[in-house]
């Protein structure tokens, strides 16, 4: 199975700031067909997860491009700029290029 | 307006059963494979087992194989979760949701239905 490691954990950050999450991979996610399937989802509290980015870097539909996403490989970031106060929940990288699909532990955004 | 909404859960014995049920609406169900996804309490999100969009092929995640089964029904735009012989480590939140083909992730959630295994 991929394991997928998050870091950190936990965030602090101030509104309007910005931060990066990590998300490493235990084997390329590079798929047979050319394509990485390496996707963000933020779960606010008390909420399902939401997509946000896929394929490392699309957005999803109605996603902020205060959301970016960027890696290759085993290595991926999701920075977010410019903090606002509906950011903030827990991040989790997945990987879709093969089964099992399988998650991060998340990193909790919180509110410095 | 992309819609899951899942039915079923409840309190269960260990070993015993139960399904789950999910009405999708907003979008064409038989162009989609659908997925289920967990969440333990306070725990994060793992994923259960997904369904091509025929029913043909299914995958699952090793500690449900055997025990859990996923269907669905296309003209009635329903995906369902059949678990069996559940254990206490069933217990969790269980979300439908999209799979896609451009992806491969989860792109809509339903809002979830736990299930608690216990005596």
């Amino acid at each position: 199975d991929v394991v997928m490691t998050q870091t950190p954990v936990s965030l602090s950050v101030s509104l309007g700031g910005q931060v990066s999450i990590s998300c490493r991979s235990s084997q390329s996610l590079v798929h047979n067909n050319g394509n990485t399937y390496l996707s963000w989802y933020l779960q606010k509290p008390g909420q399902s997860p939401q997509l946000l980015i896929y394929k490392v870097s699309n957005r999803f539909s109605g996603i902020s491009d205060r959301f970016s996403g960027s890696g290759s490989g085993t290595d991926f970031t999701l920075k977010i700029s410019r903090v606002e106060p509906d950011d903030l929940g827990v991040y989790y990288c997945g990987q879709g290029t093969q089964y099992p699909r399988t998650f991060g532990g998340g990193t909790k955004l919180e509110l410095k | 307006e992309v819609q899951l909404v899942e039915s079923g859960g409840v309190l269960v014995q260990p070993g015993r059963s139960m399904k789950l049920s999910c009405a999708a609406s907003g979008f064409t169900f038989s162009s989609f494979p659908m997925a289920w996804v967990r969440q333990a309490p306070t725990k994060g999100l793992e994923w259960v087992a997904t369904i091509s969009t025929s029913g043909g092929s299914t995958y699952y995640r090793d500690s449900v194989k055997g025990r859990f089964t996923i269907s669905r029904d296309n003209a009635k735009s329903t995906l369902y979760l059949q678990m069996d012989s559940l254990r206490s480590e069933d217990t969790a939140t269980y979300y439908c949701t999209r799979e896609t083909y451009y992806g491969y992730n989860f792109d809509y959630w339903g809002q979830g239905v736990m299930v608690t295994v216990s005596s």
